[in-house]
């Protein structure tokens, strides 16, 4: 049960957006559109901020949106502000597995 | 709001057993499945088991499977996780989830609990 693939870290300047990326298989991201992200702050536990894909939580801030495509999935930040600075999971449903986490992407806002 | 509370978590042998609880409250513990997920210090979450609203569908991680055992008393409010033959990897903040509603993710986390093996 690999981790699905995530860049250990993305940065962006007060305003701006960025992206993470999670790269699975055909086997989970591939197979299902049921990818979730969470972002969790030091020393707490994870929050969750996008499900099925691309949709939110109603607490959370449209500021977080989500999207797939092939065996990618991605999660944009738009608008950074200094709290969203985090380590951020996108989770795959994997069928029989059943889930698989990401590698994890620490996200410093600049 | 919806509360979770990790307990039985602490230093074990390698090799030995711990019993590690979930307290649920504020919300319908029945009507939810529920997971165990760990994160081993500085590491990436590992999602680890889950079981069903009855308990009578369970699945487990390649790494923890005929190891460890996932149960729960509905009438309790409360989820476990049986953990033998304890090793050096298992050293891990472990949480417990609950799964949304609408299904294949975890809304929300107890505080986790940290178990550590180490001689």
């Amino acid at each position: 049960q690999s981790a699905l693939t995530q860049p250990a870290s993305v940065s962006g300047s007060p305003g701006r957006s960025i992206t993470i990326s999670c790269t699975g298989t055909s086997s989970d991201i591939g197979s299902y559109n049921l990818v979730s992200w969470y972002q969790q702050h030091p020393g707490k536990a994870p929050k969750l901020i996008i499900y099925e894909g691309n949709k939110r939580p109603s607490e959370v801030s449209n500021r977080f949106s989500g999207s797939k495509s092939g065996i990618t999935a991605s999660l944009t930040i738009s608008g950074l502000q200094a709290e969203d600075e985090a380590d951020y999971y996108c989770c795959s449903y994997a069928g029989s597995r059943p889930y698989v986490f990401g590698s994890g992407t620490k996200v410093t806002v600049l | 709001e919806v509360q979770l509370v990790e307990s039985g978590g602490g230093l074990v042998q390698p090799g030995g057993s711990l019993r590690l609880s979930c307290a649920a409250s504020t919300f319908t513990f029945s009507s939810y499945e529920m997971h165990w997920v760990r994160q081993a210090p500085g590491k990436g979450l590992e999602w680890l088991s889950y079981i069903s609203r009855s308990g009578d569908t369970i699945y487990y991680a390649d790494s923890v499977k005929g190891r460890f055992t996932i149960s729960r008393d509905n009438a309790e409010n409360s989820l476990y996780l049986q953990m033998n033959s304890l090793r050096a990897e298992d050293t891990a903040v472990y949480y417990c989830a609950r799964e949304a509603s609408y299904g294949y993710s975890f809304d929300y986390w107890g505080q986790g609990t940290l178990v550590t093996v180490s001689s």
